[in-house]
């Protein structure tokens, strides 16, 4: 079954830092742009970055420019977002989702996500 | 970058109700407009790409339609099983914002 799998949540300090890694299972990344989409508890969805399948073009929302990095191992069918300077506005469950570009598709494959939680 | 605004946030509706959902875009989105389904404690599953294409396996009674800013995600017909949140996206250029999501309670 196609499949992603977040992991790397947790709990962690006011400006601390955590590695979120997606791995992909019955499917290879490399054909794929990649995202991460964040929850906030009872809230909507928030688009976080997003990464071209070739690792070219990287875009990150306002909210995290500067503070997080994306980036993908397409050998080891990988993607990571690391997060740096972390904030309590930046709890929330993470998802990673893929997208495939030459269809022109939106999300189509998402995980069941990582849950980090900032707080002293 | 492109923000997307949904309407309502809420909607009261029955079973084999007809059920309108607008998103509206602060520029034009060329089209890369995709709607999504989320239950609770469950991951966002796709619905529509490119403002109508409808996903493998999805009902046909969902329909998406719109062009340029202004957007719309119809329900033909209620089911139990499409009470839910609903969430436009856009994905042109270098953002991929979502609307702040329709409730169908």
């Amino acid at each position: 079954e196609v499949q992603l799998l977040e992991s790397g949540g947790g709990l962690v300090k006011p400006g601390g830092s955590l590695r979120l890694s997606c791995e992909a299972s019955e499917f290879s990344l490399s054909s794929y742009s990649m995202n991460w989409v964040r929850q906030a508890p009872g809230k909507g969805l928030e688009w976080v970055s997003s990464i071209s399948n070739t690792g070219t073009y990287i875009h990150y929302a306002d909210s995290v420019k500067g503070r997080f990095t994306i980036s993908r191992d397409n050998a080891k069918n990988l993607v990571y977002l690391q997060m740096n300077s972390l904030r309590a506005e930046d709890t929330a469950l993470y998802y990673c989702a893929r997208r495939y570009v030459t269809l022109g598709k939106g999300m189509d494959v998402w995980g069941q996500g990582t849950t980090v939680i900032v707080s002293s | 970058d492109i923000q997307m605004t949904q309407s309502p946030s809420t909607l009261s509706a029955s079973v084999g109700d007809r059920v309108t959902i607008t998103c509206r875009a602060s520029q034009s989105v060329s089209g890369w407009l995709a709607w999504y389904q989320q239950k609770p404690g469950n991951a966002p599953k796709l619905l529509i790409s490119k403002v109508s294409s409808l996903e493998s396996g999805v009902p046909s009674r969902f329909s998406g339609s719109g062009s340029g800013t202004d957007f719309t995600l119809t329900i033909y017909s209620l089911q139990p099983d499409d009470f839910a949140v609903y969430y436009c996206q856009q994905y042109n250029g270098n953002s991929r914002t979502f609307g702040q999501g329709t409730k169908v309670e």
